[in-house]
C-alpha cells in the first residue's frame, strides 16, 4: 500500500524554467492538497481539490497552477520558476468527511537558482 | 479566518520527563483539531485528533492532547519523553461549517528536542 507518492523527490531549476510535480494516491481519497513548507512558516496551502476535475486556490496560489484530471492524481505546475519558490512541497490527501486526517507524501525539495 | 498558533519554536526536555507542546487556535465556529509529527526529510505523520466528546484525546506513540474550549487550546503531552520523540510537531485545525472547512490550516511548527 503506497499511500501518497510524490515525484520527483529533488529538483534544481533555473529561474524561468517550468516543471510539474506529480502526486499520486491509492486510497481513493476525494480531497487532495498541495502545501509548501518554509522555515518558521509551517505549511501553507497552495491549491487544493475536492474531487476529480475541480481545483481551488489556497493561501499562496500565485505562480502555481494545478490540475486533477484523474481522481488519484494531483499535479502542481510552475510555469516560470522564481527563487522565491525554493521550498519543500508536500502533497496530501484525505476523505471528504471533515473529521478525517490527511495523509502526506514524502515531499519534493525544489531549489530555484 | 481560521488560524493556529504554536508559541514556542523550540522545546527542550530531558528524557523521562513529561513534555508539553503548546497550540492555540482562533476560529469562528467549532473546530476539528489535529497533531502531526515530522521526522527529518520525511512527510507529516498523523498523531491524534479531537473531533468531539472527551476533551482528553489519546494517540500514537503514547501522546495525548487536551482540548480546552475556554482557552482555545489543544496542547500535546506525553508523560515520559523519549529521545526518539525528537522531531518537528505541527498543530492543525479545520472549522466545521465554514466556507474554508475543506482546508486544513497548520501552525508554524515546534521543534522538540529530547536530551538523553
Amino acid at each position: 500500500n503506497a499511500g501518497v507518492t510524490q515525484t520527483p523527490k529533488f529538483r534544481v531549476l533555473k529561474t524561468g524554467q517550468s516543471m510539474t510535480l506529480l502526486c499520486a494516491q491509492d486510497m481513493n481519497h476525494e480531497y487532495m492538497y498541495w502545501y509548501r513548507q518554509d522555515p518558521g512558516m509551517g505549511l501553507r496551502l497552495i491549491h487544493y481539490s475536492v474531487g476529480e476535475g475541480t481545483t481551488a486556490k489556497g493561501e499562496v496560489p500565485d505562480g502555481y497552477n494545478v490540475s486533477r484530471l484523474k481522481k488519484q492524481n494531483f499535479l502542481l505546475g510552475l510555469e516560470s520558476a522564481a527563487p522565491s519558490q525554493t521550498s519543500v512541497y508536500f502533497c496530501a490527501s484525505s476523505y471528504s468527511t471533515l473529521n478525517t486526517e490527511a495523509f502526506f507524501g514524502q515531499g519534493t525539495r525544489l531549489t530555484v537558482v | 479566518a481560521q488560524s493556529v498558533a504554536q508559541p514556542e519554536d523550540q522545546v527542550n526536555v530531558a528524557e523521562g520527563n513529561p513534555l508539553t507542546v503548546k497550540c492555540t487556535y482562533s476560529v469562528s465556529g467549532n473546530p476539528y483539531l489535529f497533531w502531526y509529527v515530522q521526522y527529518p526529510n520525511r512527510g507529516l505523520q498523523f498523531l491524534l485528533k479531537y473531533i468531539t466528546g472527551d476533551n482528553l484525546v489519546k494517540g500514537s506513540y503514547g501522546f495525548e492532547a487536551e482540548f480546552n474550549k475556554s482557552q482555545t487550546s489543544f496542547h500535546l503531552k506525553k508523560p515520559s519523553a523519549l529521545v526518539s520523540d525528537s522531531a518537528l510537531y505541527f498543530c492543525a485545525v479545520r472549522v466545521i461549517s465554514s466556507g474554508s472547512a475543506r482546508q486544513l490550516t497548520f501552525g508554524s511548527g515546534t521543534q522538540l528536542t529530547v536530551l538523553p
